[in-house]
């Protein structure tokens, strides 16, 4: 059965600093999501990652897939304000139907 | 497009009550899911369908069931409501191949008191 582990759990940092936010799953997986959610909000998705070697960017926000590895990775640089939030993983292999979310990371960035 | 629509958005329940949680999406997916989320915590899946009249068991079904008629509708059915089941229930559904992201409705906070 998928498992899918992310760590840290929690993350403070301070703004204009870079992180990395790490992504373990437990079986072979060709899909990979990112998701952010804020306080009281619905989830919000970020990247789709499909193969591996893959790598997408948005503003600050960087996501990798290294399926040999079985591992997907968030990177952040120079953190702002606004990237405070909780950042959850998920996988799903093609063929199984079940969409697995990693524990989530509860970013804060301070200032 | 209204994408993935739960209602309602708030609701209080008394133990032993019943209530059934609606979830609606208008993209023709045929992948559909339920999620608790307890304070501070991550999302469980309750149950999922692939597509109409097929469903199972997530990771925690107990006290709860689904149904799937059309492939548009998969309404969550609490039918004796108990304390344990306070959290903020999500709906999701996402295509067939997996290729685009899953999309999420805004949520239900239910308590039961």
């Amino acid at each position: 059965e998928l498992k899918v582990e992310q760590n840290p759990l929690f993350l403070s940092m301070q703004e204009g600093k870079n992180y990395t936010i790490y992504c373990n799953y437990s079986t072979t997986s060709d899909r990979l999501y990112w998701y952010r959610q804020d306080p009281g909000k619905s989830l919000e998705s970020l990247f789709v990652l499909l193969s591996n070697g893959a790598v997408k960017q948005e503003g600050r926000l960087m996501a990798s897939l290294d399926t040999k590895a079985r591992l997907s990775t968030l990177h952040i640089t120079a953190a702002v304000h606004d990237l405070s939030a909780t950042y959850f993983c998920a996988s799903r292999n093609f063929g199984n139907e079940k969409l697995t979310f990693g524990t989530g990371t509860r970013l804060t960035i301070i200032p | 497009n209204a994408g993935v629509t739960q209602t309602p958005k708030f609701r209080i329940l008394k133990i032993g009550q019943s209530m059934t949680l609606q979830c609606t999406q208008d993209m023709n997916h045929n992948y559909m899911y339920w999620y608790r989320q307890d304070p501070g915590m991550g999302l469980k899946l309750i149950y999922y369908s692939v597509g109409a009249g097929i469903t199972d068991k997530g990771e925690v079904p107990n006290g709860y069931n689904v149904s799937r008629s059309t492939t548009e509708d998969f309404p969550l059915r609490l039918e004796l409501a108990a304390p344990s089941q306070t959290s903020v229930y999500f709906c999701a559904s996402q295509k067939r191949a997996g290729n685009t992201e899953a999309f999420f409705g805004q949520g239900t906070r239910l308590t039961v008191v």
